[in-house]
């Protein structure tokens, strides 16, 4: 079974304040990925990272930010929160070698956190 | 432009009874395919995925055919039980710039009637 958390779970909060949401995972991966998922839709790459001090930006514009400070913990933040940022966001983690029956091309999720803004 | 297609959004089957979800791709680039599921509230699981170099991966009760001429694969589960109700996306690995990336379809809500 995967290790990878994420808090809150549900978060409403008012326009234009500062929010963080937590993502950490305990298997040691070294690649993290922040998603962004509307209903009905597919799932957006927002940022990446390929280990500690890394991050990129994925394919989905994002006024979010993310940083990789520890293997384990891949923040992301959005300064000021507006309406248009409400949506599910999945953090999900995959190894460069797994020596299970899975390969590296395998991601492991989080339970997301949806987050309302009012 | 979605390089991922899962063109039919839901699908609605009897226990017991074969459910097969598609998904065609664009991208002749896409090297590996994966499938998840997805319940309500929770993050995607992985079910199964397949190299481009194959064209069936079984487990179990899920089989995924691909069929790299026509850029189409497809997930079968059988028998489908009622515990198999859930959004199924289908996913792409690319590998761009150095980077391995996944990109998803929209999803197929599968409920499978007792």
């Amino acid at each position: 079974e995967a290790d990878i958390y994420q808090t809150p779970r549900y978060l409403v909060i008012g326009t234009g304040k500062k929010i963080t949401l937590e993502c950490s995972q305990t298997m040691g991966h070294d690649k993290m990925y922040w998603y962004q998922q509307d209903p009905g839709m597919e799932l957006h790459l927002i940022h990446y990272s390929y280990g500690v001090n890394s991050t990129e930006k994925g394919d989905l514009s994002s006024e979010s930010t993310v940083s990789r400070i520890r293997t384990e913990h891949f923040p992301l933040t959005l300064e000021s929160a507006r309406p248009s940022h409400t949506s599910q966001y999945l953090c999900a983690s995959s190894a460069l070698r797994d020596r299970g029956r899975r390969g590296s091309h395998e991601q492991y999720f989080g339970p997301g956190t949806r987050l309302t803004v009012t | 432009d979605q390089q991922v297609k899962q063109n039919s959004p839901s699908l609605s089957v009897q226990e017991g009874r074969i459910s097969i979800l598609n998904c065609d791709y664009t991208n002749s680039m896409f090297d590996y395919f994966l499938w998840y599921k997805k319940y309500p509230a929770e993050g995607p699981t992985f079910l199964i995925s397949i190299s481009s170099i194959k064209d069936k991966n079984e487990d179990g009760r899920f089989t995924v055919f691909l069929n790299k001429s026509a850029k189409h694969l497809s997930l079968h589960i059988v028998p489908s039980q009622p515990g198999d109700s859930a959004v199924y996306f289908c996913a792409a690995s690319e590998v761009r710039g150095g980077s391995e990336k996944l990109v998803f379809g929209k999803g197929m809500k599968l409920t499978v009637n007792p």
